[in-house]
């Protein structure tokens, strides 16, 4: 069964500053991989999704995310952080069930932005 | 476009109550809908899942159980609450006999049980 790991509670980033959020994933085969992101009390929207081809993959508000297969990561990174980007973040692995998609999450990573 | 409803958006209920949360996608046919619970601190755990009207997936035992009536509808209930079953409730949906989709969430329900 896969299972995603992420070993940041939370993460404190100044304003302006780059940040990386990691996830780590046990999956036996290739992976389709997940970062969603979350206002309190809201529900869950996708930031960027990796199926197959780039590892380097674009998504909303700046973020990028890069899958290694050799480390089992995807890791979520954004060169400049916006108070407004203080939010919880999930990182997700889906599984290759035939017809559907069932996504395991990690435990959520949250972010504070200070000043 | 495809959306989402879930109602209600907060709901505080007694121990031994009965709960009804309902799901509804718009846009999009035949879609795979699923209810995840969120508990305080924790991850987003899978409870059920549907490829279709009338088929039911549980991932946990638990409480709870899980009905579709119509294509683009999702039911979550419960015939007693009990005060574990306090959480935040996300329904959500995939295309339906696709593997490369992503999962579009609700905004969820807040349950509170007393």
């Amino acid at each position: 069964a896969q299972s995603v790991t992420q070993p940041d509670i939370h993460i404190t980033v100044s304003e302006g500053a780059s940040l990386e959020l990691r996830c780590n994933y046990s999956y036996g085969a290739t992976p389709y991989l997940f970062w969603y992101v979350q206002s309190p009390g809201q529900g869950l929207q996708l930031l960027l999704k990796y199926f197959s081809g780039d590892t380097l993959v674009q998504g909303i508000k700046g973020f990028e995310a890069e899958f290694k297969r050799s480390q089992s990561s995807f890791n979520l990174r954004k060169p400049s952080v916006h108070w407004s980007d203080a939010a919880e973040y999930f990182c997700a692995v889906g599984s290759m069930n035939t017809g559907f998609q069932k996504l395991v999450f990690g435990t959520g990573t949250r972010l504070l932005v200070s000043p | 476009s495809q959306t989402i409803h879930q109602w209600p958006a907060t709901l505080v209920q007694p121990v031994g109550s009965p709960l009804s949360l309902e799901c509804t996608v718009e846009g999009t046919s035949n879609p795979n809908l699923y209810w995840y619970r969120q508990a305080a601190g924790r991850g987003l755990q899978l409870l059920f899942y549907s490829v279709g009207i009338g088929q039911i997936s549980s991932e946990v035992p638990q409480n709870l159980s899980a009905s579709r009536p119509q294509d683009r509808q999702f039911i979550l209930s419960s015939k007693k609450l009990l005060l574990s079953d306090s959480g935040f409730y996300l329904c959500a949906w995939t295309y339906g006999g696709q593997r490369d989709t992503e999962a579009f969430f609700g905004q969820g329900t807040r349950l509170t049980v007393v």
